[in-house]
Parts: structure tokens; C-alpha cells; sequence
């Protein structure tokens, strides 16, 4: 799998939009970019993926960039439930062979009220 | 409905014990997992059942064993337990090998 880079941690004010950045420039062309996050104390939940085209659910937006070299994740109305550590995670989706999920060290937000 | 659920939430046991974890989901899932979370956060991938077979196994002690009776369980026994076994193990589930992993609340294992 792709190595991805994130910052450590970032700060968003409550109510606002939370723009979390990926960096994975050694994506090949049949890896998808996914994010999960891990609330305190909790199982890390799934929260949305995409190939290359701009992806939304009732979570959040995944935008990647037309090279597909970097993504950003967009919780657009930050609560302080979103308090969490953001893994992004490339991965292939082979029908045959398994892709493992590894996760990094992930970007720990901090929703402030 | 719990989705993926683990039993026992906490487990606190001595050194040398053998204990077991149980996973269950009710998704209608293929594939389960276990995963790893040791006290740097780190979330590592241990093992991963498709259809009961196993198809993934990382770099485990043998004391650690998984078994899966059905596409819906998959319990995790760990032998003479350590105390670097102590840890937050995880299970999941995923429609197929490759899609996207569903969380259980995961157990924290103490071994003193």
C-alpha cells in the first residue's frame, strides 16, 4: 500500500468546516483513498472513499486532487463529536488477494467549542 | 443493533492464563478481523478470516489463535499470556476482503 502523510494534529472551531490533508504521492492508479477515524476509547469507524472522483455522504467530502497525489477530508460543520484521530489510508480493491489496511499514526483534531 | 460486537468489554487476568476474546457480527459479512492496539496507538492488523478460511496472518506468537465456527464469529484464544499481550484488541468485518472494515468497541486486555 501507498505511504500516506499526515500532520499530527489540527484545531477547528465548532461549527466550522474541518479540512483534513493527505499526502500519498506514490498512489498507484488502482488504489483507493480511504478515511476512518477513532473517537476516545472507541473502534475506529469508517467514514468515506474514493477512486478519483469527489465523494460525499452524510459524514463528509473526500476531495481529491486531480493527480491524485494528495486528498482532503471536509467535516462541514464541525461538532465536538468529531473530536478524533483521522487516519487516511490508500489501499487496492484487487478482486483476487487481499489488501491489508494499515493505519498510521493518523491526524488527532481537536474540535474547540 | 450492535453491529459488531466483542465480549468481554475488560478482561484483567495474570500472567500464564489462557483467555479468550469473542467476536460477533450480525452484517451478514464474509470477512472478519482482529487488529491490535497497543498503548502508542498503534492499530495493527493480527489476523483476517474470509468465509472461515483465513487469509491473513500477520507476524503473531502461536499463543495467539484465532478460530472462526461461522462467517459470523470469529474468537480470538490467547495461550500463557504476557504482559506485553496487554492491549486493546479489535474485531471487524467487512462485506468482502477488500471493503471498507466495520469496528467492534474493541477489548482492553490487562495482564499483570
Amino acid at each position: 500500500d501507498a505511504k500516506t502523510t499526515q500532520p499530527t494534529s489540527m484545531d477547528c472551531a465548532e461549527g466550522r468546516a474541518a479540512n483534513l490533508p493527505c499526502n500519498h504521492s506514490t498512489i498507484s492508479g488502482n488504489e483507493y483513498v480511504y478515511w476512518y477515524r477513532q473517537i476516545h476509547s472507541q473502534g475506529p469507524q469508517y467514514i468515506i472513499h474514493g477512486l478519483k472522483n469527489n465523494e460525499t455522504n452524510e459524514m463528509a467530502s473526500l476531495i481529491i486532487t486531480e493527480d491524485r497525489k494528495s486528498s482532503t477530508l471536509i467535516l462541514p460543520h464541525a461538532t465536538l463529536r468529531d473530536t478524533a484521530v483521522y487516519y487516511c489510508i490508500v489501499r487496492a480493491l484487487n478482486s483476487g488477494g487481499y489488501q491489508k489496511v494499515t493505519f498510521g499514526t493518523g491526524t488527532k483534531l481537536q474540535v474547540i467549542p | 443493533d450492535t453491529a459488531v460486537s466483542q465480549t468481554p468489554k475488560y478482561l484483567v487476568t495474570q500472567m500464564g492464563n489462557d483467555k479468550s476474546i469473542k467476536c460477533e457480527q450480525n452484517l451478514g459479512h464474509d470477512t472478519m478481523y482482529w487488529y491490535k492496539q497497543d498503548s502508542k496507538k498503534f492499530l495493527k492488523i493480527m489476523f483476517s478470516y474470509n468465509n472461515k478460511e483465513l487469509i491473513i496472518n500477520e507476524t503473531v506468537p502461536n499463543r495467539f489463535s484465532p478460530k472462526s465456527p461461522d462467517k459470523a464469529h470469529l474468537n480470538l484464544h490467547i495461550n500463557s499470556l504476557e504482559l506485553g499481550d496487554s492491549a486493546v484488541y479489535f474485531c471487524a468485518s467487512s462485506r468482502d476482503r477488500n471493503y471498507e472494515q466495520y469496528f467492534g468497541p474493541g477489548t482492553r486486555l490487562t495482564v499483570t
